[in-house]
């Protein structure tokens, strides 16, 4: 089973700020295979990003995905007040597994 | 849109049956994929029911393996997660979503999620 641990744990940035978050693999991860997902207090997750670096449909170009191998980021260019949310990495196979996620806070 | 529904309150040992109703897509070839949270906690796969075209056989993570069972009703849109011998660390809010839908490789299509709570 493929082990993904995302760093930080929680991240503290103000509004406009840059947000790279880290997800690494403890074995290499085909990036077709490499997903992003956003989760609010309540709400089920939402795609951001699939294949390491495609945007999902309808998701704004301020997040973007990259990576290879083993390690994988993703990037918010500038925060919006509702980006402040848990992001979650997840890699596809049998089984699937996500990493424990990363909190973005308001600072 | 997936419409998750069966949660409740349960006692350990007991059995509990989930469904998703799919709308506004083929049923046949998705794969369907159950995905669970507990509470405070991180998100977990449970299982896969991969598509007709791709043999429709399912596929479940270690801690569910031998007790949780997921089918579908292809006339009725609807797939399944039966949960059986559940234990209290089964208490979670679980979602179905479409892998691959969409998107090559990605759970992209979520529902609301239902809760499940095991406790005597």
């Amino acid at each position: 089973e493929i082990v993904l641990t995302q760093s930080p744990g929680t991240l503290s940035l103000s509004p406009g700020e840059r947000a790279t978050l880290s997800c690494r693999a403890s074995q290499s991860v085909s990036s077709t295979y490499l997903a992003w997902y956003q989760q609010k207090p309540g709400q089920a997750p939402r795609l951001l990003i699939y294949g390491a670096s495609s945007r999902a449909t309808g998701i704004p170009d301020r997040f973007s995905g990259s990576g290879s191998g083993t390690d994988f980021t993703l990037t918010i260019s500038r925060l919006e007040p509702e980006d402040f949310a848990v992001y979650y990495c997840q890699q596809f196979g049998s089984p699937n597994t996500f990493g424990q996620g990363t909190k973005v806070e308001i600072k | 849109q997936l419409v998750e529904s069966g949660g409740g309150l349960v006692k350990p040992g007991g059995s509990l049956r989930l469904s998703c109703a799919a709308s506004g897509f083929s049923f046949i070839d998705p794969w369907m994929t159950w995905v669970r949270q507990a509470p405070g906690k991180g998100l977990e796969w449970v299982g896969r029911s991969r598509g007709k075209k791709d043999g429709g056989t399912t596929a479940y993570a270690a801690p569910v393996k031998g007790r949780f069972t997921i089918s579908r009703d292809e006339s009725k849109n609807t797939v399944y997660l039966l949960m059986n011998s559940l234990k209290t660390a089964d208490t979670a809010v679980y979602y179905c979503t479409t892998e691959g839908l969409l998107h090559l490789a990605a759970m992209d299509v979520w529902g609301q999620g239902t809760t499940v709570t095991v406790s005597s």
